[in-house]
């Protein structure tokens, strides 16, 4: 069964500082590799993916992804952050044989300092 | 093209009674799918439909079910609700399901359960 983790639960950065989350996977095959959003209240929106082919991924609002198979690692990052990217983040990962069955990990919150 | 919605947003039921939540996938989309969000175990795959037949589910208890419709509307209920029911319940819809479909969110029904 595939796994995730998201090892920090917290981070906060300075507005227009670089970000990067990490996140980590475990499965046996080539996964499929998500990264979604979530501001309050609000349900999940989709920031980029990553399913086969280039490993560097872009995705909307500036997010980039990269995909490291020997680290088992997709972590998403952002060259200069904006007060509006304050939201949790979710890394997912799917497989070609579970229909669409995502498995998250924990999430992390993002807080930006003004 | 109009969203996923859920309906209701918001609901409160007491303890031994049952829900019944409603998705309404993007037209066209034949996939739905259903999460449950918590504080304390995160966001957790319920189950999948595709084209009326149940493709995938998780590991949550019997008294969770659901169901799709011929015009790809799901509902899922949840009978004799306990506290721990208390959830953000989250519906996404693909166009197929492979897994390698985009799923796009609803913003989710909150049930609290006194």
């Amino acid at each position: 069964a595939q796994s995730v983790t998201q090892p920090d639960i917290h981070i906060t950065v300075s507005e227009g500082a670089s970000l990067e989350l990490r996140c980590n996977y475990s499965y046996g095959a080539t996964p499929y590799l998500f990264w979604y959003v979530q501001s309050p209240g609000q349900g999940l929106q989709l920031l980029l993916k990553y399913f086969s082919g280039d490993t560097l991924v872009q995705g909307i609002k500036g997010f980039e992804a990269e995909f490291k198979r020997s680290q088992s690692s997709f972590n998403l990052r952002k060259p200069s952050v904006h007060w509006s990217d304050a939201a949790e983040y979710f890394c997912a990962v799917g497989t070609n044989n579970a229909g669409n069955m995502l498995t998250f990990g924990g999430g992390t919150r993002l807080m930006v300092k003004p | 093209k109009a969203g996923v919605t859920q309906t209701p947003r918001y609901l409160i039921k007491t303890r031994g009674q049952q829900v019944t939540l409603s998705c309404s996938p993007i037209s066209g989309h034949r996939s739905v799918s259903w999460y449950q969000q918590t504080p304390g175990q995160g966001l957790q795959f319920l189950f999948e439909y595709f084209s009326e037949t149940q493709r995938n589910k998780g590991n949550f208890p019997g008294r969770f079910s659901g169901r799709q419709f011929s015009n790809s509307r799901s509902e899922m209920n949840v009978s004799t609700l306990e506290l721990g029911d208390s959830a953000l319940y989250l519906c996404a819809s693909s166009l197929g399901a492979s897994g390698s479909f985009e799923q796009f969110f609803g913003p989710g029904t909150r049930l609290t359960v006194l």
